[in-house]
């Protein structure tokens, strides 16, 4: 079946600090990659997506590129700040069997400090 | 446009207890899933439904019943409920991708639920 890997946290950086959290996947089909963020006492939320192979995206200073070669989908953002802490979440869309199952990464907390 | 709303915020039930919670969604979307989140374990999906009146189990369904009468209306149902089933449920709702499987998924806020 698909899987989604990602880092584990927490992460803890320094407000200004380059950030990055590598997600890797294993997936049949065209899989279409996702980045939820969830901040505290919330419910998850679209924060960036890509829909084919080499594709960027881009959001509140986050971006991912989607590499079909390595299978990965990592999150950068150059300058984090206080209000990006919460839990990252990526996420994979792949129909297994043409079915609806999406696969999600266990979630990769991020703390930033002032 | 609400997007996705559940019922009840938080809930403290007795073991043995049944309730149900809600979801709902004025977004028009076919899909509609159930998921709980513990510490540790990211998501985990229960039960989703592609359509009025089809539903089919997820990763960790024991417990749980669904039905999708309506588009809009997708509720939860625990049986009898056991501490096991402690933990944050969050409904989501999404339309198909394009080659499949599913767009992006819109959250409601979640429902926290105790079972003492």
């Amino acid at each position: 079946g698909n899987s989604v890997t990602q880092m584990e946290g927490p992460v803890t950086l320094s407000e200004e600090a380059f950030l990055t959290i590598n997600c890797t996947y294993t997936a049949t089909g065209y899989p279409s990659p996702f980045w939820y963020v969830q901040y505290p006492g919330e419910g998850l939320q679209l924060l960036l997506k890509a829909t084919k192979a080499d594709d960027k995206g881009s959001n509140k200073g986050f971006e991912a590129t989607y590499r079909k070669e390595t299978t990965s989908f990592h999150l950068e953002k150059g300058s984090v700040q206080v209000s990006d802490s919460a839990v990252y979440f990526c996420a994979l869309s792949a129909p297994l069997g043409g079915s609806y199952i999406p696969t999600f990464g266990r979630g990769t907390s991020l703390i930033v400090h002032p | 446009n609400a997007g996705v709303t559940q019922t009840p915020k938080f809930q403290v039930l007795k073991t043995g207890q049944s309730m149900t919670l809600q979801c709902a969604q004025d977004m028009n979307h076919e899909y509609m899933s159930w998921y709980r989140q513990d510490p540790g374990m990211g998501l985990r999906l229960i039960h989703y439904s592609v359509g009025a009146g089809i539903t089919d189990q997820g990763e960790v369904p024991n417990g749980y019943n669904v039905s999708r009468s309506t588009t809009e209306d997708f509720p939860l149902r625990l049986l009898s409920a056991a501490p096991s089933q402690t933990s944050v449920y969050f409904c989501a709702s999404s339309t198909p991708g394009l080659a499949g499987g599913t767009d992006t998924q819109y959250f409601g806020p979640g429902t926290r639920l105790t079972v003492l």
